[in-house]
């Protein structure tokens, strides 16, 4: 069964303090992996995409890598408006898109 | 512009109804999703469509319906046999191995 896990579930770091949060997949036929950030009441945001195990995207304070079994969002520096929920999505080849349930992180000043 | 549009916003739904929610997309997407979204949860598939006239249950279908009679639009009906509705839906659409796009979701509560 395609399985999607995120960990931590919550996370709460200072303003400035590096983290990392991760992603396990177990499916089968993998299309793509997809970060998002979500706010409170909204659909989710669209971060990154990753296809292959070794490939990395980076955007401002935020940097996704991915190898054959996970994936890890690093934030470096992070600052009271990056507070939201972060989820990890994955695209089989059958179209079928599973999220992970999310891990929500508060920035703290 | 180009995007996804969930209505209605929110959506009161009495014991026993049925209540469908709408999703329209103009990007030309193949494939379409709806999600339910609990407090503090993450996103549990509902149902899937990859072609007009073709879709798929995802892992909570009980209590659902859908329709793909046109590449835009994927409702969603919620019957009376779904006994806890009350969450907060959403829709999405992709081209295959691409990003999806979210709408801004339909929160259905039952009164």
């Amino acid at each position: 069964e395609d399985q999607v896990t995120q960990s931590p579930e919550a996370l709460r770091l200072q303003e400035g303090e590096s983290s990392s949060l991760n992603c396990s997949y177990t499916v089968s036929g993998l299309r793509g992996l997809f970060w998002y950030r979500q706010d409170p009441g909204k659909g989710p945001e669209f971060l990154f995409t990753l296809y292959s195990a070794g490939e990395e995207k980076e955007k401002e304070r935020l940097k996704a890598t991915l190898t054959k079994k996970e994936s890890f969002l690093h934030i470096t520096a992070p600052k009271p408006e990056d507070s939201a929920t972060y989820l990890c999505a994955v695209q089989v080849n059958t179209d079928k898109l599973i999220f992970g349930t999310g891990t929500r992180l508060q920035v703290f000043p | 512009d180009g995007g996804i549009t969930q209505s209605p916003k929110y959506l009161f739904r009495k014991e026993g109804q049925n209540v469908t929610l709408s999703c329209e997309q103009n990007l030309n997407h193949d494939a379409m999703y709806w999600y339910r979204q609990d407090p503090g949860q993450g996103l549990r598939l509902i149902y899937y469509s990859q072609i007009v006239n073709d879709f798929q249950k995802g892992d909570i279908a009980e209590g659902y319906s859908v329709s793909r009679e046109k590449k835009e639009s994927f409702p969603l009906t919620v019957t009376s046999a779904q006994k806890n509705p009350t969450a907060f839906y959403l829709c999405a659409s992709t081209l295959r191995g691409a990003e999806a796009f979210f709408g801004q979701g339909t929160r259905l509560t039952v009164v």
